[in-house]
């Protein structure tokens, strides 16, 4: 199946820096990609859909200055938490559809840590 | 808007026991579901999916019905091994499996030999 990769796997920052996760789809290209957020015990939220070559649209209540997403080309999106706080804490996932199949592929999600 | 609502875990079972994992649904449409796994230290994986009312999704001896009249997409499995412990997701999408997904909040499931 498809492959989709995340980097860092675990990231460490802290509180007022920027931290940048990539999301690249390593044998398809992706014209979107969606970041998702998991908290402990929780579900996947939806935060942003990723469009390559326009802008991201984002889900009600994500504040879009804060999470700068850029589509970059057709294997990459990058998610930059800005301004990182103690509560950015969490598990950020990205997936990205392949257009032959009926289902999305996700990455291994990214561990961010604000201290 | 659209959510989902799956039965919490942990769940525990021994080796070849049945599973069975709750899934209920609200959509303003007719979604697609899906149940996705999660391994230790993986990414999540499609297990089966269904489109459309009375559609069986199977994978792996795992089995889910479209359940329409229930809002209902239960996973089940007559004998569980020790390698399906992992994380289980029901989820749905409006738009079909490329689109963004709803997920529930995950059933975490442990199989003792």
């Amino acid at each position: 199946g498809a492959v989709v990769s995340q980097h860092p796997s675990w990231v460490i920052c802290k509180s007022g820096t920027s931290v940048k996760i990539e999301c690249r789809s390593l044998d398809f290209q992706a014209t979107t990609m969606f970041w998702y957020r998991q908290f402990p015990k929780q579900s996947l939220m939806l935060m942003a859909t990723s469009n390559e070559g326009s802008k991201a649209t984002y889900e009600q209540g994500v504040e879009k200055d804060k999470f700068l997403i850029n589509h970059a080309s057709l294997t990459l999106s990058t998610l930059t938490v800005t301004s990182a706080h103690p509560e950015d804490s969490s598990f950020y996932i990205c997936s990205a559809p392949s257009d032959s199949s009926y289902e999305q592929y996700f990455g291994p999600g990214t561990r961010l840590t604000v201290t | 808007g659209d959510s989902v609502t799956q039965m919490e875990g942990p769940v525990t079972l021994s080796e070849e026991a049945f599973l069975t994992i709750n899934c209920t649904y609200t959509a303003t449409g007719y979604p697609s579901l899906f149940w996705y796994v999660q391994y230790p230290g993986e990414g999540l994986q499609l297990l089966l999916k269904a489109t459309k009312a009375d559609d069986k999704g199977s994978n792996k001896g795992f089995e889910a019905t479209y359940r329409k009249e229930t809002t209902s997409f239960h996973l089940e499995k007559g004998s569980v091994q020790v390698s399906d412990s992992a994380v289980y997701f029901c989820a749905l999408s409006e738009g079909g499996g490329s689109e963004k997904l709803v997920f529930g909040k995950g059933t975490k499931l442990t199989v003792n030999p």
